[in-house]
C-alpha cells in the first residue's frame, strides 16, 4: 500500500525557533492534511490542502501542497511550549469513493522544546 | 465546530471479555466514521470505515468477526472489540467526516485506550 514518510523523525529545538518538517510519497495525493497529536489525545486539524501548489496558513503554522502532489511541508515559526507534540501528515489518495475517502498516515514527527 | 466524543475514554478488561467503545459526533453529522488502532510510538492504521446504515468495510487483515462496527446514526458509531486478548490492548481513535463538506477532512475523537488483562 502507499505509504508517507515523514522528516525528521524527531526534533529538538529551543523556544522560539522556527521548525520545518515534510512529508513525502511514492505516488501521489488528491488531498494533504497536517494533524497534531498530544500524548494520551486524538489527532487535530491543523491544515487542509487540497489543491497542487496550495500554501495555507494557520497563525503560526504554514504548508504546502507540493506541485508533483507527492509532497507536502509544515513550517512552524517562533515555536513556543504547547506546540511540542507529535504532527502527523495524511494523504488522501485518488481514486477513493466520493465521501469514502481513506487517509494514509505518515510516521509522524516528534517535536520537543528544550527550555 | 466538528466535536468527536468517545467513550470510554480508557477501559481496562479480562481476556475473553468484549469491550464496546462509542464515537459520536457532538454538533455535525456524518455519513461516514472511520476506526484507527495506535500502537505506541507508532502511527495510526485505519481499521474500518463505517457507513450509516450499511455494513463496515474493514482494511485488509483486520478481522470484521473480532472488530465489529455499527453505524446506526448519523452520530453514532460503535466498535466492539469481541473476547479481547492482550494483543488487542491499544489505543483505538475514531474520527468522523461531516457529510455536507465537499473536501476530504476527517475530525478525530480523543481516542480509548483499552487494555486487556
Amino acid at each position: 500500500g502507499q505509504q508517507l514518510n515523514q522528516s525528521p523523525q524527531s526534533m529538538f529545538i529551543q523556544e522560539g525557533e522556527d521548525v520545518s518538517m515534510n512529508c513525502t510519497s511514492s505516488s501521489i495525493f488528491n488531498t494533504w492534511l497536517w494533524y497534531k497529536q498530544d500524548p494520551g489525545e486524538g489527532p487535530v486539524l491543523l491544515i487542509a490542502l487540497y489543491k497542487a501548489g496550495e500554501l495555507t496558513s494557520n497563525g503560526r503554522l504554514t504548508a504546502q501542497f507540493g506541485i508533483t502532489r507527492k509532497d507536502s511541508f509544515l513550517n512552524i515559526s517562533a515555536s513556543i511550549p504547547s506546540d511540542v507534540g507529535i504532527y502527523f501528515c495524511a494523504g488522501s489518495p485518488p481514486g477513493s469513493n466520493f465521501g469514502n475517502e481513506k487517509l494514509t498516515f505518515g510516521t509522524g514527527t516528534r517535536l520537543t522544546i528544550i527550555p | 465546530g466538528a466535536v468527536v466524543s468517545q467513550h470510554p475514554s480508557w477501559v481496562i478488561c479480562k481476556s475473553g471479555t468484549s469491550v464496546k467503545i462509542e464515537c459520536r459526533s457532538l454538533d455535525f453529522q456524518a455519513t461516514t466514521m472511520f476506526w484507527y488502532r495506535q500502537f505506541p510510538k507508532q502511527s495510526l492504521m485505519l481499521m474500518a470505515t463505517s457507513n450509516e446504515g450499511s455494513k463496515a468495510t474493514y482494511e485488509q487483515g483486520v478481522e470484521k468477526d473480532k472488530f465489529l462496527i455499527n453505524h446506526a446514526s448519523l452520530t453514532l458509531s460503535t466498535l466492539t472489540v469481541t473476547s479481547a486478548h492482550p494483543e488487542d490492548s491499544s489505543f483505538y481513535i475514531c474520527s468522523a467526516r461531516p457529510w455536507d463538506r465537499d473536501q476530504e477532512t476527517q475530525y478525530f475523537g480523543p481516542g480509548t485506550r483499552l487494555l486487556v488483562l
